[in-house]
């Protein structure tokens, strides 16, 4: 079955305690991203993939790094998570640029929590 | 600037009506998509409707449709026959096809509720 994957599903942790949200796709799609859906904001990307070691900032990308060793691996990492990091995190992927519609296949979400 | 705009926060309707949710675009890529996505109360995003800027015809997928209206920057999802099941938050997305492939903006979103 094509999937993205995430995890936690949920998580609570405290000020400053690094934590990494794993996100796995099986569908061989060169592109991957990160969201965070806060209450009347929709979403907002965070960072992006386009292919293994390439990476760039979206819209917030302040206090998240990403890396993408392997194409089907895209974790996400708050290196000092603060209370304003507290969200639902999305995990998305999609074919490339000029294949198909471009449509985003998400990941279940990721609900943070920092105290 | 690349910009989607939803501008009705929630909306109720009868069961069995059709009802239209709102989105307006703003964007400065010439070729670009649209994209309606579902979130029910689970959590789940669920990909719904895709419209190209270069397609001549409205997309239609089952009881969604979108009415696309170009030259107004308008991509409105019309659902037909409301269900229950269609109670849930629904969004409105934009990718650029030449030049903002790498970005996705969604708008604020619109909360349905099906009434019985």
């Amino acid at each position: 079955e094509a999937q993205v994957t995430q995890n936690p599903r949920y998580l609570i942790t405290v000020t400053g305690k690094k934590l990494t949200v794993t996100c796995s796709q099986n569908m061989n799609h060169e592109y991957m991203s990160w969201y965070r859906q806060d209450p009347g904001l929709g979403l907002r990307q965070i960072y992006y993939s386009m292919n293994v070691e390439v990476t760039d900032k979206g819209d917030v990308p302040e206090g998240y790094k990403v890396s993408r060793k392997e194409k089907r691996n895209f974790p996400l990492i708050l290196e000092s998570p603060s209370p304003n990091q507290t969200s639902l995190y999305f995990c998305a992927s999609s074919l490339t640029q000029g294949y198909g519609t471009g449509e985003l296949f998400f990941g279940e979400g990721s609900r943070l929590t920092v105290l | 600037a690349q910009k989607i705009t939803q501008t009705q926060p929630g909306m109720f309707v009868q069961e069995k009506e059709a009802v239209t949710l709102d989105c307006t675009y703003d964007t400065s890529d010439p070729s670009y998509g649209l994209f309606w996505y579902k979130q029910p109360s689970s959590g789940e995003m669920i990909f719904l409707i895709y419209q190209g800027s270069y397609d001549q015809q409205n997309a239609t997928e089952g009881r969604y449709s979108l009415n696309f209206q170009k030259a107004r920057k308008s991509a409105n999802l019309v659902i037909s026959a409301s269900q229950l099941g269609d109670s849930a938050m629904y969004f409105c997305a934009m990718r650029g096809i030449l030049y903002n492939f790498n970005k996705f903006y969604f708008g604020s979103g619109t909360k349905l509720n099906v009434k019985p």
